[in-house]
């Protein structure tokens, strides 16, 4: 069973600029939340969504908003970004609300 | 608002001592996970504890849950070099069915 696939791996962006990461759950898994890593904050939950409904949501501005598909593949956007977005987004999947988290490598975001 | 905080934040010791490092809140919780987190992967879960005074053990790892339900801590003994990363704790809030998690301890094992 392939796991969590997040692209890109990498991205620069420059302040301003909005950005799209994308995240395919495990196969069956129709549960995806996304979760914001810094050296100072540690994981942070942003959202998750669960058959194309969000469920639970962080405390984020709303520059920060999602979606799932009906294949439970999910977006995440982030629009005027700004120099503290600076982060490791991990996406994470799970088959329901009580079930285990498996995690994507990520999308390490630069904003210059 | 349910935190979790972790102690120590940072750990350095040499091949083949014992350490432990602790999760602690003063929300009671329904269970309590521990991940490991290796440079640039995502972090991946280690165990579930869900009865109050419960004991996982994962090889050289013990892991224990509180009575209260309100902490928990990690244990290793004879550590490795290999057991380098970033250790997490992570709850279910009781309100709304989230993961949350602690700021982590990072742990490095010098061979």
């Amino acid at each position: 069973k392939a796991g969590v696939t997040q692209t890109p791996r990498y991205l620069i962006k420059t302040r301003g600029q909005q950005v799209t990461l994308s995240c395919s759950p495990i196969s069956g898994h129709r549960s995806v939340s996304w979760y914001q890593q810094t050296p100072g904050q540690g994981l942070q939950f942003l959202f998750e969504y669960f058959s194309e409904t969000q469920r639970n949501k962080g405390n984020f501005p709303g520059r920060f908003s999602g979606r799932q598909f009906s294949n439970s593949r999910s977006e995440m956007n982030v629009s005027t970004l700004e120099l503290g977005d600076s982060a490791l987004y991990l996406c994470a999947s799970r088959q329901g609300p009580n079930e285990k988290l498996f995690f994507g490598s990520g999308t390490q975001l630069s904003v210059l | 608002t349910q935190l979790l905080e972790q102690s120590p934040q940072f750990l350095s010791i040499q091949e083949g001592e014992n350490l432990t490092v602790y999760c602690n809140s003063s929300s009671v919780f329904s269970s309590l996970q521990w991940y490991r987190q290796e440079p640039g992967e995502g972090p991946v879960l280690l165990v579930t504890v869900v009865t109050g005074g419960e004991v996982k053990k994962l090889k050289r790892l013990t892991f224990q849950f509180g009575d209260a339900r309100k902490d928990s801590s990690l244990h290793i003994t004879a550590a490795q070099p290999g057991d380098t990363g970033l250790y997490l704790c992570a709850a279910l809030t009781n309100r709304d069915d989230k993961i949350i998690f602690g700021k982590g301890t990072r742990l490095h094992i010098l061979p």
